[in-house]
């Protein structure tokens, strides 16, 4: 079971690039990292995924080593309205296998500050 | 497209009494789940149907909680008798499977904003 480790809160400035890393030491061959953000009071929402090395989209990026074991969510010149808890999950690719893996950690919580 | 419905949005019960929450999934989404959210914690998998049938609900306390999705569409998550431990978030979420070309790896998940029970 790929376990995710994140860190439970970090803060930033408006206009700072924000990274966090998730560590998932026993990731699977076939897993994939996909990432979510969740504002308060409203269901968690889909930011970005991806298998190896660099992904972007216009939220954020998602870098990932050659052996795979962590990730890092990159959210560019952040603002106030990204302060928000990021989870990290590894799933694999036929869902109606994931079981356990389908719950998410406690995320990082990350406060922007003016 | 429409995002996933739930109702109702807050729901306030004593202990021992039932409580029944609504999911509307995303049209056309074949796979459903039911997560609960403790304050502070991320969201629990409790069950999870694909159409009509059920996937995995290792994680959901048959003693007192049922789920059921119906012509694999709505579905209902009851809680029958209440505890003051299940004063949480459940949280409705759908996915469809990935479309070729898209360069989707997996199925992406689209939660509805949730119902918030407090037991008394």
């Amino acid at each position: 079971l790929a376990k995710t480790t994140q860190p439970i809160s970090m803060d930033s400035y408006e206009g700072q690039e924000v990274n966090i890393t998730c560590s998932h030491n026993n990731i699977a061959t076939n897993d994939y990292i996909t990432w979510y953000q969740q504002f308060p009071s409203q269901g968690p929402r889909f930011i970005i995924q991806g298998y190896k090395t660099k992904v972007t989209n216009e939220v954020a990026s998602l870098f990932i080593p050659a052996d795979r074991k962590s990730s890092t969510l990159s959210l560019p010149r952040v603002s106030l309205s990204d302060t928000a808890v990021y989870y990290c999950l590894v799933l694999p690719p036929m869902i109606k296998a994931a079981g356990n893996k389908l719950t998410f950690g406690g995320g990082t919580r990350v406060l922007v500050k003016p | 497209e429409a995002g996933v419905a739930q109702s109702p949005r807050y729901k306030i019960i004593e202990k021992r009494q039932s409580v029944a929450f609504w999911c509307n999934p995303i049209s056309g989404h074949a796979t459903l789940y039911w997560y609960q959210q403790i304050l502070g914690q991320g969201p629990k998998l409790l069950i999870q149907f694909q159409n009509n049938g059920v996937v995995d609900d290792s994680q959901l306390p048959k003693d007192r909680f049922s789920a059921e999705r119906l012509k694999g569409v709505d579905s209902t998550l009851k809680i029958q008798p209440a505890k003051l431990e299940d004063s949480a978030v459940y949280l409705c979420a759908s996915s469809r499977l990935p479309r070729q070309g898209t360069g989707d790896l997996g199925e992406k998940l689209f939660f509805g904003s949730g119902t918030q029970l407090s037991v008394l």
